[in-house]
């Protein structure tokens, strides 16, 4: 399998343009995790999603952000008018089921490379 | 609510001996894992090691070991005979489980940045 993976790798945008950034995670995973990870906040969730819903999206900053997930093999986080503060690495990972008493926790993420965003 | 707690931001560690990375964290779950990652430089996320709520042996994957306190509500890792390729930094996570409403969320604590001196 090749693994979790994000496009664009780097992205350099003007500050009120908008950008998308893409995700495909492994196939047959059924939970799927956007990350941020900034030095200063360190790596947050932004939003999950198990099966295609959206579980939690408590995370996303603002009404600036969305995250989509039209199918089980895609997933988009879209910053609509962009600011420089959203400069930061997006991680997108997922998981598999998992089995078990332990079902949904015992499934470790995989991450894909990231995406390098810069918002001037 | 911080769940997941790294109180050292940063530790030094001489080739070949051991380290102890701190973790404690924060549920009222029965059902949760614990989970470590390593992130050298170049930025990817590798998984390391993993514990489950319910098992009663501490996991260990090669150098990497997770000293598990259920009742203390701390997941230490551990590296024996650190490498010079050790140097990263590590974070400590926790998957919830369904008490906390948010089943399979994967939180993650600050890190600690490990520097390895030859």
């Amino acid at each position: 399998d090749a693994g979790v993976i994000q496009s664009p790798r780097h992205e350099v945008t003007e500050m009120g343009q908008e950008v998308t950034l893409r995700c495909k995670p492994i196939s047959g995973h059924d939970y799927l995790f956007w990350y941020r990870q900034t030095m200063m906040r360190g790596l947050e969730l932004l939003i999950y999603f198990n099966n295609n819903v959206p579980i939690d999206d408590s995370g996303m900053p603002e009404d600036r952000f969305s995250a989509k997930m039209p199918n089980a093999s895609f997933s988009t986080l879209k910053i609509q008018p962009s600011e420089p503060r959203d400069s930061a690495v997006y991680f997108c990972a997922s998981s598999e089921p998992g089995q078990g008493a332990l079902r949904a926790t015992n499934e470790k993420l995989f991450f894909g490379s990231g995406t390098q965003l810069s918002v001037l | 609510a911080q769940k997941i707690t790294q109180t050292q931001p940063g530790m030094f560690v001489q080739e070949k001996e051991a380290v102890t990375l701190d973790c404690t964290y924060d549920t009222s779950d029965q059902s949760y894992g614990l989970f470590w990652y390593k992130q050298p430089s170049s930025g990817e996320m590798i998984f390391l090691i993993y514990q489950g709520s319910y098992d009663e042996q501490n996991a260990t994957e090669g150098r990497y070991s997770l000293n598990f306190q259920k009742a203390r509500k701390s997941a230490n890792l551990v590296i024996s005979a650190s490498q010079l390729g050790d140097s990263a930094m590590y974070f400590c996570a926790m998957r919830e489980g369904p008490h906390s409403g948010n089943t399979g969320k994967l939180i993650f604590g600050q890190g600690t940045t490990l520097q390895v001196k030859p």
